[in-house]
C-alpha cells in the first residue's frame, strides 16, 4: 500500500527566505508525482507535475526534484513571500491501470511573514 | 478555459438523508476522480471514472456511489448520511491519457450532516 509522508507539518519563515519541503513515499513504482497548494476552505491548485522519468520540473520560483529509487521529492520555494502561505500537498499517482488515483502526504502548512 | 466547476458548493443535510454532488470537468477531460478530506484523515481517494466506467475505486462503504455520464460530467452520491460524511468533497479531472496525466481540482462541496 502507497503511503505519502510530508515533512516539516508546518513551516514559519521570514518573506524572502528560500524554503524546501520534503515528500517521501513507500512504493517506487509511480506515474507521476504531483505538487497541488490549497488555502483554506478552498479546492487545490497544481503547481508541477514530474513524471516518473524526470529528475525536475519548474515553474518561476518553484523548483520540484524526483529521486523515484529512494521514494523522496522535494520542492523549493524561492524568495518566499506572504502570499506563499498555503498548504503544499504532494501526491503520486501509482502504476498500474489507473492513471487518476493520486496518493496524498498530510500536508505542509507554509506561513511566510512579512 | 473553464476549470473544474462542483455543484452545489455547500450543502447542509442530517443523518439518515441522501445526497448528491456533481462535478463538471474541463472541457476535453474524460476522467473524473472524486476524494473526501477531512481534518483527521486528510485527503482520500473515492473512486475514478473514465469513459463513463469505473476504474477505481477506494475503501469507502457501498453507501459512496457514483457514475459518469457520456458527456464527463460526474455525480457522487451518499446514502443514509451519517456524522462521519460531514468533509470536503472534491473532484478532479483529467486526460487519462496517459502517465502525463495531470489533475485539475474544483473548488469543492462543504458537506455537513447534523
Amino acid at each position: 500500500k502507497q503511503e505519502v509522508t510530508q515533512i516539516p507539518a508546518a513551516l514559519s519563515v521570514p518573506e524572502g527566505e528560500n524554503l524546501v519541503l520534503n515528500c517521501s513515499f513507500t512504493d517506487s513504482a509511480i506515474y507521476n508525482l504531483q505538487w497541488f497548494r490549497q488555502d483554506p476552505g478552498k479546492g487545490l491548485t497544481s503547481l508541477l507535475l514530474i513524471q516518473s522519468s524526470q529528475r525536475e520540473q519548474t515553474s518561476g520560483r518553484l523548483n520540484a526534484s524526483l529521486d523515484k529509487s529512494s521514494g523522496r521529492s522535494t520542492l523549493y520555494i524561492a524568495a518566499s513571500q506572504p502570499g506563499d502561505s498555503a498548504t503544499y500537498l504532494c501526491a503520486v499517482c501509482a502504476g498500474g491501470t489507473s492513471y487518476g488515483k493520486l496518493t496524498f502526504g498530510q500536508g505542509t502548512i507554509l506561513t511566510v511573514h512579512p | 478555459k473553464a476549470g473544474v466547476t462542483q455543484t452545489p458548493r455547500y450543502l447542509i443535510k442530517t443523518r439518515g438523508q441522501q445526497v448528491t454532488l456533481s462535478c463538471s470537468p474541463i472541457s476535453g477531460h474524460r476522467s473524473v476522480s472524486w476524494y473526501q478530506q477531512t481534518p483527521g484523515q486528510g485527503l482520500q481517494f473515492l473512486f475514478e471514472y473514465f469513459s463513463e466506467t469505473q476504474r477505481n475505486k477506494g475503501n469507502f462503504p457501498g453507501r459512496f456511489s457514483g457514475r459518469q455520464f457520456s458527456n464527463s460530467r460526474s455525480e457522487m452520491n451518499v446514502s443514509t448520511l451519517e456524522l462521519g460524511d460531514s468533509a470536503l468533497y472534491l473532484c478532479a479531472s483529467g486526460l487519462w491519457a496517459s502517465s502525463y496525466n495531470e489533475q485539475f481540482f474544483g473548488p469543492g462541496t462543504r458537506l455537513t450532516v447534523l
